[in-house]
């Protein structure tokens, strides 16, 4: 059974700090991963995705991918109490067609 | 962009009833995909259907579950004899193409079994 890990949380941090957030995965031929992040009571909406070693920076969030490790993190700069939320960490199965989940992490932003 | 459409919100069933959901994919959208959640948990694969061919589906999808995707448009996910453990959130997804396409979710359809 391939899975997709993640830390439930809650991770608490304030306003304005660094939350990061990390994700594993077991199956070794997952070829891309992807981060959303889900309010209470609605759907999940994309942050971002990332497919090849190393960082990619879409404005306050960097997703970092090591595929020799099977680990994916998502930073989140300068936190806003709006980042409140669950973020889902997804790796696509080897054949290239479902998103495997992880079951989230909670983040919570003090102001 | 009218996003993923999904249909009914909310359905609340009696034990044993059968229910039918409707999902409209994003139109340009070859890939359309089925999830579960419930709380507290990631979303679950359910099946998934490329054009009208349904070429994957999950260990968890019963023979109570019936998904079709006629004329590889809109699908259906039927439930039938519904129990309690069948209580979550139905989350329709689509997406362009394999590989790197990100699958862009519907607001779901939230399922109480009484």
């Amino acid at each position: 059974q391939k899975e997709v890990e993640q830390n439930s949380g809650p991770l608490s941090v304030p306003e304005g700090a660094i939350a990061s957030l990390n994700c594993t995965y077991s199956d070794r031929g997952s070829q891309s991963f992807f981060w959303y992040r889900q309010y209470s009571g609605k759907s999940p909406e994309l942050i971002m995705f990332i497919y090849s070693n190393g960082d990619k920076e879409d404005g306050r969030f960097t997703a970092q991918l090591n595929k020799a490790s099977q680990y994916v993190s998502l930073l989140i700069r300068d936190s806003q109490p709006s980042d409140s939320a669950t973020y889902l960490c997804a790796a696509r199965n080897q054949a290239g067609t479902a998103l495997i989940f992880g079951k989230g992490t909670t983040l919570s932003v003090s102001s | 962009d009218t996003g993923v459409s999904q249909d009914p919100r909310h359905k609340i069933t009696k034990r044993g009833q059968n229910v039918t959901f409707r999902c409209d994919p994003i139109s340009e959208h070859n890939r359309l995909y089925w999830y579960r959640q419930t709380l507290g948990q990631g979303p679950e694969f359910l099946t998934y259907f490329q054009n009208e061919a349904q070429l994957e589906k999950s260990r968890l999808l019963s023979d109570r579950f019936s998904a079709e995707r006629p004329k590889g448009s809109f699908s259906t996910l039927e439930i039938q004899r519904t129990e309690q453990g069948d209580s979550a959130m139905y989350l329709c997804a689509s997406s362009q193409g394999e590989g790197y396409s990100p699958l862009h979710f519907g607001n779901g359809t939230r399922l109480t079994v009484t």
